[in-house]
Order: structure tokens, then sequence, then C-alpha cells
């Protein structure tokens, strides 16, 4: 079976230009989460998705934003980039109700 | 915000040495896991333990829980080169549906032959 699969997996913009990262979860997970990973830190979690609805935001701007679709894929938006979102971003799934997260191997955002 | 903090930041250690790492957190958890992440790529789960455990055994890993204290360990028995990577604890909130994951800001484990 497939991991999860997330692209594109580098990326470069520039400041107040728009992004889009897509992410397909493990077949049969419901559930997926992203999370910004600056360099040097830990992952901070962004949103989490189950059956279409948001289920938890962090503390991020609304320009990032989020949406799952019916076959359970997402994509996360980031408008008006910043330096500062230069970053790698992973996506996880899960299955409804689970602890443990099976995480993609990101997308890296570059900002110039 | 980051959950809580990791020690050692990095550790550096010879192949068939055990490594500890250390996590401590600032909230009530309903469990914690570590996971391990090779070059800034995605993360790999190893272990999770629940609040009403002690300690748990995982082959090579073993993790214990003080949630009195409000930390955590992880030790890496007979380390192998292959264990070089980033570890970062995380604590889990899982109500219903909604599940997130707080991470700690890592060790860095540098296994050498």
């Amino acid at each position: 079976d497939a991991g999860v699969t997330q692209s594109p997996t580098h990326l470069i913009k520039t400041r107040g230009q728009q992004v889009t990262l897509r992410c397909s979860p493990i077949s049969g997970h419901k559930s997926v989460s992203w999370y910004q990973q600056v360099l040097g830190q830990g992952p901070q979690f962004i949103f989490q998705y189950y059956e279409k609805e948001e289920r938890g935001r962090g503390n991020f701007p609304d320009r990032f934003s989020a949406r799952q679709f019916p076959n359970y894929s997402s994509e996360l938006n980031v408008n008006a980039l910043l330096l500062g979102d230069s970053a790698l971003y992973l996506c996880a799934s899960s299955a409804a109700g689970a602890n443990v997260l099976t995480f993609g191997a990101g997308s890296r955002l570059t900002v110039l | 915000s980051q959950q809580g903090e990791e020690d050692p930041q990095a550790l550096s250690i010879q192949e068939g040495e055990n490594a500890t790492m250390n996590c401590s957190y600032k909230t009530s958890i309903n469990n914690l896991q570590w996971y391990r992440q090779n070059s800034g790529r995605g993360l790999v789960h190893l272990i999770l333990i629940r609040s009403n455990e002690r300690e748990k055994h995982s082959g090579r890993l073993r993790v214990t829980l003080d949630t009195s204290k409000k930390s955590s360990s992880l030790l890496i028995t007979a380390s192998r080169a292959a264990d070089t990577a980033s570890y970062f604890c995380a604590t889990g909130d899982t109500t219903g549906t909604a599940s997130k994951l707080t991470f700690g800001t890592g060790t860095r484990l540098q296994v050498t032959l």
C-alpha cells in the first residue's frame, strides 16, 4: 500500500505569491492533518480535517487555509507568502480517533 | 507553540553505546509518542505510551513516563549508525474525531562507527 504522498516535494516562491500543497492519505484513513516545520524546530500543528470538516486549527493566520475532498485527499493553501513561511510542510493521515499519525515526506517551501 | 523541550539538543555517541534523550511537557496529556525524522524528511512513529503507563518497550527502545514531573525519556540500546536522526516527543490530544499532536524541539542524534 502506498503511504502518505505529498506534492510538490520542493518549490520556490517569492514574497506575496500564493502556494497550494497537496496530500493523499493512506487508503482508508479519513483524517488528514497539516504541520509546519521550520528549520531546527519541531513540527507545529496547522489544521486537521476529518470527513471534509475542519476538526482543529492551530495558531496560524488566516492566510493559511485547507480543505479535504470526498476522496479524503487534502490541499493546504497559503496566500500572500512571507519569508517566514519558508518551511517543510508535512501532511499526516490517521484512522478515525487514532492517536498515531503517518506522515508524508513533506513539501519544502522556500520563499525568496 | 511547542509543548516543551527535549534535552540534550544534540547527542553524539559511538555505535554500540546507549542513547538517552529526555522530554518535558507542560499540560496534562492522554498519551505521549516518540517520532524519528531522518534528514528533514517525514516523521516515523516509534512508540506510544499512555498517561496511565510508566514504562514501555519496543525492540531496542524503552520509554518511560513520569506524569508527576511531566517528563518522558527515550532510551535506544546498542545504537547503530542507522539510528542517526532527529527524535521528537509529541503529546497527543485526541477527542472523538479530532486529533492533534504537539511536538517538542527535538534531539539530534549522531551515531558514529
